[in-house]
Order: structure tokens, then C-alpha cells, then sequence
């Protein structure tokens, strides 16, 4: 079955210093796919999205490629500020937005 | 409401008891989605309603499990007998439209079972 794989955390970065989350999934058709942020006590919300290979999802100064050729999602920052501590989670879907398979998330700590 | 609303948000279970655990999705929204996140992993799906319809429960993990949605806004989620494996964050989400659209998913805080 489909199935998405993110690196282990935690993250541990110096505020402004560069983020690079990895995460590549399987899949047996065409997915869409998706970065989720999870901030302490809040709900899920969704970071940025691509529905086709090639796109680039954009959100916050987040951004993430959809690579077909290596099935990975990748989710990079270039700057990143202590506000953005908070649990990563890379996820697919094979049809619409709505019924997903996540990873097993990221935790991201940034120190000022 | 705002956003999506889930009570309570902690509950604690003796082993065997039931429980039930309420969600409230945004109003007006079609779509409601039940999901499981077990310690240290990401969310599984477990159930799906149109409106009042359950149109997908190929999640849902026993027939301990059972959820409900009779008026097409307010869900319910009943576990039976519950076991320690139950303890997860339920997440409830919504949306404004159907299955398989592009409209995105709210997410609620969930609910943390822990069954003793």
C-alpha cells in the first residue's frame, strides 16, 4: 500500500540557519502531496501542497518539489525563525485533499 | 464555530470500559474525518461521513470501534471494551465539500485516550 517515509527527529537548528526536511513516499499511482505543521495545542493545518510532478507547494517561506524521479517531497527553509518549532508531517493522497497517509512527522526545535 | 471542535480533550479509561468521543466540525461542512495517532507516529485514517453517510470505514481497526454521524454535523466516535492499544490522539477534520475533491481538511485538537 502507499506508505510515506520522514527523516527522524528531532531537527535542532539555530535561528536563520537553513531547514531541510526529507521525505519520500510509494505509491502506485499519481498522489498528491502534502506538508502538515502541528504547533504545541493546536490542531493540524496544512503547510503547502503539490498535486503533479515538477510542482513546487510554497507556503510561509516553506517549500517543498514534487520529484517523481526519486519520490521524495523534500521541505526547506531558508531561514528559519524560532516561531517555526513545531512537528512536520509529510503526507499523500490518492484521491482529493482529504484521505491521507502521513509520516511518523518531524519534530523542529529552533534556539534563538 | 470557528473551527473544529473535539471534547473532551483528555479522557481516561479503565480497560474494558467504552467511551465516546464527540467532534463538532465546522458548520456547513460536508466532509468529516476520523482519525488515529498512536505516540510517535503520524495519523491513520479510520473512518469518512458525507453528510450523514459513513461512506468509508476500511480504517477502523476492530468492531470495538463504531462511529456515527445522524444529523449530518456532530460525530460521534464509540470505542467498546477499550484496550491499552486504543491510547491515542483521535483527530477529527472537516471539509467544506465532498470525497476526493481538492478542498482542504481542518483538523481538530483531538482527543488523548489513555486506557489504564
Amino acid at each position: 500500500g502507499d506508505s510515506v517515509t520522514q527523516m527522524e527527529g528531532p531537527v535542532t537548528l539555530s535561528e536563520e540557519a537553513f531547514l531541510t526536511i526529507n521525505c519520500t513516499y510509494t505509491a502506485t499511482g499519481y498522489p498528491s502531496l502534502f506538508w502538515y505543521v502541528q504547533y504545541p495545542g493546536e490542531g493540524l493545518q496544512l503547510l503547502l501542497k503539490a498535486t503533479k510532478a515538477d510542482d513546487k507547494g510554497s507556503n510561509k517561506g516553506f517549500e517543498a518539489t514534487y520529484r517523481k524521479e526519486t519520490t521524495s517531497f523534500h521541505l526547506e527553509k531558508g531561514s528559519v525563525q524560532v516561531s517555526d518549532s513545531a512537528v512536520y508531517f509529510c503526507a499523500l493522497s490518492d484521491k482529493g485533499f482529504q484521505k491521507l497517509v502521513f509520516g511518523t512527522g518531524t519534530r523542529l526545535l529552533v534556539s534563538p | 464555530g470557528a473551527g473544529v471542535s473535539q471534547s473532551p480533550r483528555y479522557k481516561v479509561a479503565k480497560r474494558g470500559q467504552d467511551v465516546a468521543l464527540r467532534c463538532d466540525p465546522i458548520s456547513g461542512h460536508v466532509s468529516l474525518f476520523w482519525y488515529q495517532q498512536a505516540l510517535g507516529q503520524g495519523p491513520e485514517f479510520l473512518t469518512y461521513f458525507q453528510n450523514e453517510a459513513q461512506l468509508d470505514k476500511s480504517g477502523l481497526p476492530s468492531d470495538r470501534f463504531f462511529a456515527e454521524r445522524p444529523e449530518g454535523s456532530v460525530s460521534t466516535l464509540k470505542i467498546q471494551r477499550t484496550q491499552q492499544e486504543d491510547s491515542a490522539v483521535y483527530l477529527c477534520a472537516s471539509s467544506a465539500t465532498g470525497y476526493a475533491t481538492n478542498e482542504k481538511l481542518f483538523f481538530g485538537s483531538g482527543t488523548q485516550l489513555s486506557v489504564l
